[in-house]
């Protein structure tokens, strides 16, 4: 079974744009959820998807946001880009559609904003 | 006071030594509670899972966890130099408020040398 997949794995930006990351799941899994870490705060939850429904959300500001297709897909914006907004951002998977969250996380897309 | 505490380290250690990673935290709220493992440039990767109390064993790993406490342990033994890596410890509460959300401490950067 393919793991979970986040394109691009490296990108570079510049403050004030904007930034589009993609996530697949495994295969079956219907809950995507999507994390920031960093060196100073580590991994902290942005937000989480389920059958195309924001459930659940972190304390990020609303220039983050994300959604999810039909096929549990899901991307992730973030606009106005900040230079504290470098980081590696996560994506996980899970099969469960209770709170057990059992994450199964991606490599990861690796933004730097200059 | 972060939610979950946990030693960044650095730890290092001969190959063959019992490694003793830790976390404290101060939501009772906690049923799920989790270790993972990264490393460099790549994604978290789940290592134990446990529920509630209890330990876990699951071949050099052993995961305790002491509610009363409020204190999650991993142990490893016979530690080798491919267990060098980033280890994370991460909990989550019960039902809708935590889809998808788990609270990890800031990791513990561990060394095994040949």
């Amino acid at each position: 079974k393919a793991g979970v997949t986040q394109t691009p794995r490296y990108l570079i930006k510049t403050r004030g744009q904007q930034v589009t990351l993609s996530c697949s799941p495994i295969s079956g899994h219907r809950s995507v959820s999507w994390y920031q870490q960093t060196p100073g705060q580590g991994l902290q939850f942005l937000f989480e998807y389920f059958s195309e429904t924001q459930r659940n959300k972190g304390n990020f500001p609303g220039r983050f946001s994300g959604r999810q297709f039909s096929n549990s897909r899901s991307e992730m914006n973030v606009s106005t880009l900040e230079l504290g907004d470098s980081a590696l951002y996560l994506c996980a998977s899970s099969e469960s559609s209770s709170g057990a969250n059992v994450l199964t996380f991606g490599a990861g897309s690796r933004l730097t904003v200059l | 006071q972060k939610e979950v505490e946990q030693d960044p380290g650095p730890l290092s250690v001969p190959e063959g030594a019992i490694v003793s990673l830790n976390c404290t935290y101060s939501n009772s709220a906690f049923q799920y509670f989790m270790w993972y493992r990264q490393y460099s440039r790549k994604g978290p990767e789940l290592l134990m899972y446990t529920y509630s109390s209890g330990n876990k064993e699951d071949g050099r790993f052993t995961a305790q966890v002491d509610k009363s406490s409020k204190y999650i342990s991993l142990f490893i033994r016979d530690s080798q130099p491919s267990d060098s890596a980033t280890y994370l410890c991460a909990m989550s509460e019960a039902g809708g408020t935590s889809y998808g959300k788990l609270t990890f401490g800031q990791g513990t950067i561990l060394t095994v040398h040949p």
